[in-house]
């Protein structure tokens, strides 16, 4: 079992639905990311976080430490948000990230 | 240029070649990072270099290796690969090591290996 879980594994949407993605983890953690990655496989850090909830534009990241979980939220989804949405977590005063296998995400016309 | 950049982004090797990849960052950074993606899998660090000292070796097979000439440019160094070691290689860079997560990485492209 992987110490990071995400859910789903694929998921497909409708332009304009709104979406989430979760992230459930096993360790103590200092901070978790969320990264996307586009076809090609560049990524791109989207946040980092330890506590609370960070927005940036249409997408929204929350975490809750107690429960180890945390959400990406995409409002009013659009095509271009097509990618693959990877969550990875830093434990404790580790210093490497440790990734779950990511989100595949489809949004449709 | 800017940002992180890997050359090339598609290498078709045998496995009794030895070839190269490149990565360069452009952000001043301290720290770099080589990731191998595997289909399925998650991303698995394979090795951290901070300034300039390789700091991390995640278990990695000896014909992987890594060289860091200086805080811009990263190497990975192939040779007798094997076809399982096909895969998504990416480099990035952070400003110091993640030490507790406070740092956020900048990744490169990618080089999209095949072994035969």
């Amino acid at each position: 079992k992987n110490e990071v879980e995400q859910s789903p594994q694929n998921l497909t949407a409708q332009e304009g639905e709104f979406i989430t993605i979760n992230c459930s983890y096993s360790v103590g953690i200092s901070a978790l990311h969320w990264l996307q990655q586009h076809p090609g496989g560049g990524i791109v850090s989207l946040f980092m976080l330890s506590s609370g909830k960070k927005k940036h534009g249409r997408l929204i990241a929350t975490i809750n430490i107690q429960e180890k979980h945390s959400s990406l939220h995409i409002t009013a989804s659009h095509p271009r948000d097509s990618a693959v949405y990877i969550c990875a977590v830093i434990a404790g005063t580790a210093s490497k990230l440790t990734f779950g296998t990511g989100t595949r995400l489809q949004v449709t016309l | 240029e800017t940002g992180v950049t890997q050359t090339p982004r598609h290498l078709v090797m045998g496995m009794t070649n030895k070839k190269s990849l490149k990565c360069e960052q452009h952000l001043g950074h301290n720290a770099m990072y080589w990731y191998k993606q595997s289909a399925k899998k998650p991303l698995e660090l394979m090795f951290v270099y901070s300034l300039e000292e390789r700091v991390e070796n995640n278990s990695v097979p000896s014909r992987f290796s890594p060289e860091c000439p200086n805080s811009s440019h990263l190497f990975l160094h192939l040779h007798t690969l094997q076809p399982e070691d096909s895969a998504l290689y990416l480099c990035a860079s952070s400003q110091d090591r993640l030490a507790g997560g406070r740092d956020t990485q900048y990744f490169g492209p990618g080089t999209r290996l095949t072994v035969l």
